[in-house]
């Protein structure tokens, strides 16, 4: 099985910077989801990473450390907007790859 | 395109009633799951398809629960009978059977049981 471990909560101040981990511990591993998802609606998808290394699009990068068990999410330049809950997800190597576990998210405060 | 389409969005229904959640997939998509999330256990899945047959039903919590997919286009979640602790947002998703591909959920249905 898998086992997902984020902050519940976490505050920064726009136009500063936020690092989100997640750490996680899995019989196998196949890749790494990072969603977003604001109060009252569905998440949606922000990033996925497969192999070690960092990964940036945009305001939001997301790394990831296999040997680790390791990721984080980045975010630069912070907004009021980006204020929400992000959720990791491990994509597991066999057994249904489908079968994605989440965490159960970090709650992100933007404040001015 | 069109996302993936849930019904009801809102529900509130009394203990001991039969609820029907209702969720269309993107087309051409052909895993579909439902996810339940709440805020003391998360995001959790109960049970997903792939190509109208259930693979994983693990994640169900009860026999009261279940799951439907007669055709590639529309999906069901029953739950009877219901009960208070079945109060929660369950959510519908689906993806293109590649490794990798994202997951793209619905809006939800915000279920509650008094």
């Amino acid at each position: 099985g898998q086992n997902i471990d984020q902050p519940t909560e976490m505050t920064a101040t726009e136009g500063a910077i936020v690092q989100i981990n997640c750490t996680y511990q899995t019989s196998g591993f196949n890749g790494l989801f990072w969603y977003q998802q604001h109060a009252g609606e569905a998440p949606t998808f922000l990033s996925y990473n497969v192999l070690d290394g960092l990964e940036e699009k945009g305001r939001f990068s997301s790394f990831l450390s296999r040997s680790k068990g390791y990721s984080y999410l980045l975010l630069k330049e912070l907004q009021m907007k980006d204020s929400a809950s992000y959720l990791c997800a491990v994509r597991p190597l066999s057994g249904g790859y489908q079968k994605v576990t989440f965490g159960t998210g970090t709650k992100l405060q933007v404040i001015p | 395109d069109a996302g993936v389409i849930q019904s009801p969005r809102h529900e509130v229904t009394e203990m001991g009633q039969e609820v029907t959640l209702r969720c269309k997939p993107i087309s051409g998509h052909d895993y579909l799951f439902w996810y339940r999330q709440t805020m003391m256990r998360g995001l959790e899945l109960l049970i997903y398809f792939n190509n109208n047959v259930p693979i994983d039903d693990s994640g169900m919590p009860e026999d009261r629960f279940s799951a439907k997919m007669p055709n590639a286009s529309f999906s069901t979640l029953k739950i009877q009978p219901s009960e208070p602790r079945d109060s929660a947002v369950y959510f519908c998703a689906s993806s293109a059977g590649t490794a990798g591909n994202t997951i793209y959920f619905g809006e939800g249905s915000w279920l509650t049981v008094v």
